[in-house]
């Protein structure tokens, strides 16, 4: 099993629209959970810590599922805006490790 | 406030040839690190460190040296380049030392490499 793992996609939807996208990591262990974004040719911007409670900002809401070592981005109404690379980035390690970063989910919003 | 600031934007290299990529951050901050993006493979660490004189390898050191003599700066050296070097690469920092805190990591805005 890879350490973190995403779906590439792209995953096209119309504005709008609710997507979600899962990221499945493979230690059960792991405590720090983030989800990135990255627009093309740009470096990654942190949108959103994920904590085991849960968390929202406006549309934008992630959770984390430790029973099946995943952890979700739900984007509501998407905009034209959201067009980007989602990174689902974990401490994969235990103890004080760096962390790891999966591949990226792209969304690509149309109009 | 710069943030981090990795220099040059873009190089070119023919195959052999050494150089430094440059990255600096004004935040005070323990942990630097330096990935490299290439298409369809996310980001892989290279080198990283969690203060001054302390460096480690990561994920794809080979061909790859760093230092970190000050706080502010982390240069990360390629040796002898090689073709298979070509990517894009970000420097990145935090406040705390490791990723056990919901620290957020600031990038700087990344150097296309290419070698020839």
């Amino acid at each position: 099993r890879k350490e973190v793992e995403q779906d590439p996609g792209p995953f096209n939807v119309p504005e709008g629209a609710t997507v979600a996208f899962n990221c499945t990591y493979s230690n059960s262990a792991s405590q720090s959970f983030f989800w990135y974004r990255q627009d093309c040719r740009k470096e990654p911007k942190l949108l959103m810590s994920v904590y085991s409670s849960g968390n929202e900002d406006g549309r934008f809401t992630a959770q984390l599922n430790r029973a099946s070592q995943y952890i979700s981005l739900l984007i509501r109404d998407s905009k034209l805006s959201d067009s980007a690379t989602y990174l689902c980035v974990v401490n994969i390690y235990s103890g004080n490790t760096p962390l790891v970063f999966g591949k990226g989910t792209r969304l690509s919003v149309i109009a | 406030n710069a943030g981090v600031t990795q220099t040059p934007k873009f190089q070119v290299l023919k195959t052999g040839q050494s150089m430094t990529l440059q990255c600096a951050q004004d935040m005070n901050h323990e942990y630097m690190s330096w990935y490299r993006q290439d298409p369809g493979m996310g980001l892989r660490l290279i080198h990283y460190s969690v203060g001054a004189g302390i460096t480690d390898q990561g994920e794809v050191p080979n061909g790859y040296n760093v230092s970190r003599s000050t706080t502010e700066d982390f240069p990360l050296r390629l040796l002898s380049a090689a073709p298979s070097q070509t990517s894009v690469y970000f420097c990145a920092s935090s406040y705390a030392p490791y990723a056990a805190t919901n620290e957020k990591l600031f990038f700087g805005s990344g150097t296309q490499l290419s070698v020839l």
